[in-house]
């Protein structure tokens, strides 16, 4: 199985400041069609999941473009340009190109 | 607006049965593979299972293979997971979602699964 490793697995922020998730995949994430499967997810506390950010850098509708995915290969990084208070959550790394598909372990970001 | 709406869950003993009901609606539901994610408490999420469109692809996850079955049924826009030989180890919170590949672009709300004597 694919794993998905994640840094920091908690993440104290100020108001207004960025942060940064790193993810990194034990296996390239190229599928066979071509793209990158790497998805990122939010899960605010007593919520579902919901999708941010899918196939590297796409960005959800309704997602703030404070949001932000990059990378390639095996190294991917989800940026928070300004963090606001409705961010605090877990945020988790997915990959849906290798099945079983797998998550990263999982961030917390909590406001300072 | 999409809505999938999760059902079914609840206590069941070590060795019983159940069967999770995910209904869909708000988009062309024979359109899209579903997925089957559980969520076991205070860890992370696990991928059971998904189901192409038509049906004719569906994959499990180690953890599930030959005791649960992820179906569908297109005209009823509903998608079904059933479980058979519970262990202790299934109680998690049980989601469905739209997708696979892509990392479910909606979730539903997740019904709850207990194994417990």
């Amino acid at each position: 199985d694919i794993v998905m490793t994640q840094s920091p697995l908690s993440l104290p922020v100020t108001l207004g400041q960025p942060a940064s998730i790193s993810c990194r995949s034990s296996q390239s994430l190229v599928h066979s069609d071509g793209n990158i499967y790497l998805n990122w997810l939010q899960q605010r506390p007593g919520q579902s999941p919901r999708r941010l950010i899918y196939k590297v850098s796409n960005r959800d509708s309704g997602v703030p473009d404070r949001f932000s995915g990059s990378g390639s290969g095996t190294d991917f990084t989800l940026k928070i340009s300004r963090v606001e208070a409705e961010d605090v959550g877990v945020y988790y790394c997915m990959q849906g190109t290798h099945w079983p598909f797998t998550f990263g372990q999982g961030t917390r970001l909590e406001i300072k | 607006q999409v809505q999938l709406v999760e059902s079914g869950g609840g206590l069941v003993k070590p060795g019983g049965s159940l069967r999770l009901s995910c209904t869909a609606s708000g988009f062309t539901f024979s359109d899209y593979s579903m997925s089957w994610i559980r969520q076991a408490p205070g860890k992370g999420p696990e991928w059971v299972s998904y189901i192409i469109n038509s049906g004719t692809t569906i994959y499990y996850a180690d953890s599930v293979k030959g005791r649960f079955t992820i179906s569908r049924d297109n005209a009823k826009n509903s998608l079904y997971l059933q479980m058979n030989s519970l262990r202790a180890e299934d109680t998690a919170v049980y989601f469905c979602a739209r997708g696979s590949l892509w990392g479910g672009d909606y979730w539903g709300q997740g019904t709850l699964v207990t194994v417990s004597s």
